[in-house]
């Protein structure tokens, strides 16, 4: 079946450092792929999303690319700020079907001034 | 706000037990999706409904159901708790559209005691 594997976390990270939050999955066909933020108290909220190879989505200064030939969706930001602190998921979605979605276990990140 | 609303925010209960919770999905989304969310087992989906019909099931016990009813609102029925269903459940809606992300709640906090 489908699978989404990423790095446990916590990523602790001083203000204005780089990220990179890797991802991996394993689907049939072509899925959409997603990264989710959810902060403190909160519920998950879209981050950006890449629908085709090669796409690249982007917000807030996060980035991250669909890469067909290593299956991957690593998450990227040059430089972060202490209101990024959250935990981030990278998920997919089937192609085809009702939209069921598969999550990974969830990055921690924590960044500190 | 994602438009999506879960009541109530928080439940506190005893084993054995049966409670209700209760979504109601953006304006225009028919699909919605039931998810468990707790510390040892991260986010796992439950089950998917579309338009009153059940759509996709995940790791959802027997104790538990779900129905969506012909407002599209939703309700999860948790039976003979248990103190491993302490968790954040989410509701989630989409419009089904291939790509297009999932809208999620603010979560309710069920507590067994």
């Amino acid at each position: 079946g489908d699978s989404v594997t990423q790095m446990e976390g916590p990523v602790t990270l001083s203000e204005e450092a780089f990220l990179t939050i890797n991802c991996t999955y394993t689907a049939t066909g072509y899925p959409s792929l997603f990264w989710y933020v959810q902060y403190p108290g909160e519920g998950l909220q879209l981050l950006l999303k890449a629908t085709k190879a090669d796409d690249k989505g982007s917000n807030k200064g996060f980035e991250a690319t669909y890469r067909k030939e290593t299956t991957s969706f690593h998450l990227e930001k040059g430089s972060v700020q202490v209101s990024d602190s959250a935990v981030y998921f990278c998920a997919l979605m089937a192609a085809g079907g009702y939209q069921k979605v598969t999550f990974g276990i969830g990055t921690k990140l924590q960044v500190i001034p | 706000d994602s438009g999506v609303t879960q009541t109530p925010k928080h439940l506190i209960t005893a084993t054995g037990q049966r409670v209700t919770l209760r979504c109601s999905p953006r304006s225009g989304d028919l699909s919605v999706y039931w998810y468990q969310q707790s510390l040892d087992q991260g986010l796992q989906f439950l089950i998917q409904y579309y338009n009153g019909e059940e759509r996709a099931k995940g790791n959802i016990l027997e104790r538990f159901s779900a129905q969506q009813f012909p407002d599209l609102h939703s309700e999860l029925n948790l039976s003979s708790l248990e103190l491993g269903d302490s968790a954040l459940y989410f509701c989630a809606s989409s419009v089904v559209v291939q790509g297009n992300e999932q809208f999620f709640g603010p979560g309710t906090r069920l507590t067994v005691l």
